[in-house]
Order: structure tokens, then C-alpha cells, then sequence
């Protein structure tokens, strides 16, 4: 029951360059959004979040995008930067049913 | 400020043991969550102690059971072992529960945990 998809793996881009995380969710109940970001042997942390009302939200180089109708949020990282290099997850929230889903994350590795 | 702790780091048991796994919240906070992340899967939510009481539940039986100390520690303990459990188990301490915690919470690095 994989309500929450980020259907690429892995993604590689080059320093400078814009890096774009997918994420698609099924469930039209979710009315908020983050992103998480892990690094090797850490725990993840937050990164950025958007409510179901917003379809944009920027905080400095990561901006997170929201389509309602298509059931699509993306994350994007301009400029990335090889420090941006670990697996980010996104996460939608239920609050009426209080539950809360994951992806199963990208690897994003920045090129120097 | 250690941040959040666990232990142990890693773990092997063979099916039908118990296991205990612990953590230690942010300092001033007083709220835990447990995660369950399989190998190529995000983290699914266990359970979410507050006030020594489980407040919130995700889909996982009753093998899965927890407690919190008065000093905001927790324990995760799981019965009767499948080889299904083993995962990296999450914990992560926010200051109190409700409405956009999640934003707020802090996460252990985890504790591997391999069922054989």
C-alpha cells in the first residue's frame, strides 16, 4: 500500500545545476507535504514543507512545488551543492486520520 | 546538547526472540515517536509515546509495544521476532505532540536490526 512514490532511485546532477525530486501520492486526504533529508548514519531531518492550500513554498535554494489536481509535489535545489549529496524523502500527512506516509526516498548525488 | 540518542547501534536475534531498543530524547523535549524503515523503504510510523502514554498508532500488531520513563526516555520492544522486523529502527523526540510536530522532530541515527 505504497501511498506516497518517489519513483526515481537515484538522481546525479553537477554543481551549479538545478536538482528536482519527484514525489506522486494516491491519497486525496494528505493536506501536508515535507521533504526529509538523510546523510549516512544520521537520522533524517526536516528540510522544507508545504500545506495542501499552497501549491509553492521557498526557503533559500530548496523550493518545494505542489499540483493538487495531478497528485505531485516536487522538491527543487538551485544551486546544489556537493554538500546536498544524500537521500531526501518525502512525506504527506493525513491530519483528520492523524497518518503520516513516507516515500521511499532519492539518493541525490552532486557532482563537484 | 547530545540530540537524540540509541541504542545499541546494531543487533542480530533469531526469530521468536524479544528485542528492547532504547532512546534518548533531545534535551527539553518530551515526546517520542518510534519508525520502522525497511531496506529500500521509508520510515513507516510505529507509535508516539507522550506523558508515559502511547498517543498515537500506526498499522503494526501488538507485538510491537513501547514505554516512556518519566525522564522522557523510551524502549521499543518487539515479541515473538519474524524475520520480516529487521529494519533500521527510528526514534525521534519533538516537544509535544499535535498538529505540525512533525516539522519539529528530531531523529536518531537508528538501530539495525537483523532477524535471523
Amino acid at each position: 500500500d505504497q501511498q506516497v512514490k518517489q519513483n526515481s532511485p537515484s538522481l546525479s546532477v553537477q554543481e551549479g545545476r538545478i536538482s528536482i525530486l519527484n514525489c506522486d501520492y494516491t491519497n486525496s486526504m494528505f493536506d501536508y507535504f515535507l521533504w526529509y533529508k538523510k546523510y549516512p548514519a544520521e537520522g533524517p531531518t526536516f528540510l522544507i514543507s508545504i500545506s495542501s492550500i499552497k501549491d509553492k513554498n521557498e526557503d533559500g535554494r530548496f523550493t518545494v512545488f505542489l499540483n493538487k489536481s495531478a497528485k505531485h509535489l516536487s522538491l527543487h535545489i538551485v544551486p546544489s551543492q556537493p554538500g546536498d549529496s544524500a537521500v531526501y524523502f518525502c512525506a504527506a500527512i493525513d491530519y483528520n486520520n492523524n497518518d503520516m506516509r513516507f516515500g521511499a526516498g532519492t539518493r541525490l548525488t552532486v557532482k563537484p | 546538547d547530545a540530540g537524540v540518542t540509541q541504542s545499541p547501534t546494531h543487533l542480530i536475534k533469531t526469530r521468536g526472540q524479544q528485542v528492547t531498543l532504547r532512546c534518548s530524547p533531545k534535551s527539553g523535549h518530551d515526546t517520542v515517536s518510534w519508525y520502522q524503515q525497511a531496506l529500500g523503504q521509508g520510515p513507516q510510523f510505529i507509535f508516539q509515546y507522550y506523558e508515559e502514554e502511547e498517543r498515537q498508532r500506526g498499522n503494526f500488531p501488538d507485538r510491537f509495544s513501547g514505554h516512556q520513563f518519566p525522564n522522557y526516555s523510551s524502549e521499543l520492544n518487539v515479541n515473538a521476532l519474524l524475520l520480516g522486523d529487521s529494519a533500521l529502527y527510528l526514534c525521534a523526540s519533538s516537544l509535544r505532540p499535535g498538529r505540525g510536530y512533525q516539522e519539529t522532530q528530531y531523529f536518531g541515527p537508528g538501530t539495525r536490526l537483523l532477524v535471523l
